[in-house]
């Protein structure tokens, strides 16, 4: 069964770009049609999609943060990665990294345990 | 972008009643892309159902899907102590893919 653990810096200061990595066990993250995402949740507050990458590398963003947000493949080391730059204190969120398979139609279906990230100098 | 609304906000329920929570979106969703996670205090969501009445692996049949276009339902038959969680909707029919606010179901 697949397992995705993220991991990163717990502070993040303002202005600064914020990264993270996930690394994926039981599977080679380019075996199969998956995309690899990443979700944000703030603290007490609903879920927000950010984006994916194909095992071919292409790539998706939502609109509100395409201009900061970058998601890399690292396949030798069975990983994927989110930078999101220019932070601000809107930024801090649990961050979650997840699988996307196909049954008509990409959904997620398994999920990191999320890391929380906190913006502030 | 698609906006999905969740109701209620909070659904106060005991053990052993009938859950009906309701996701509607601001425009139809293609191919009843629709799904629903559980998540519970502290941890990750969890995978319900897909393609708005398909129960992911593992999931008990006291919980049902249905619906299309823009209106749908997540029903619990019965429910257990375990489920009592925050449930939210999700659309993935077209990008960005977009979540409902949440409703939180919780024990009365």
């Amino acid at each position: 069964q697949v397992q995705l653990q993220e991991s990163g810096p717990g502070l993040v200061k303002p202005s600064q770009t914020l990264p993270l990595t996930c690394t994926v066990s039981g599977g080679s993250i380019t075996s199969g049609s998956y995309y690899w995402s990443w979700i944000r949740q703030p603290a007490g507050k609903g879920l927000e999609w950010i984006g994916r990458i194909y095992t071919s590398g292409s790539t998706n963003y939502n609109p509100s943060l395409k201009s900061r947000v970058t998601i890399s493949l690292d396949t030798s080391k069975n990983q994927f990665s989110l930078q999101l730059s220019s932070v601000t204190a809107a930024d801090t969120a649990v961050y979650y990294c997840a699988r996307e398979t196909y049954s008509s139609g990409w959904f997620l279906d398994y999920w990191g345990q999320g890391t929380l990230v906190t913006v502030s100098s | 972008e698609i906006v999905l609304t969740q109701s209620p906000g909070t659904l106060s329920l005991s053990p052993g009643e009938r859950a009906t929570l309701s996701c509607r979106a601001s425009q139809s969703v293609s191919s009843s892309y629709l799904a629903w996670y559980q998540q519970k205090p502290g941890q990750a969501p969890r995978l319900l159902m897909y393609g708005a009445s398909n129960r992911a692996t593992g999931i008990p049949d006291r919980f049902s899907g249905s619906g299309s276009g823009t209106d749908f339902t997540l029903t619990i038959s019965r429910l257990e102590p375990e489920d009592f969680a925050v449930y939210y909707c999700q659309q993935y029919g077209s990008s960005p893919r977009t979540f409902g606010q949440g409703t939180n179901l919780e024990i009365k």
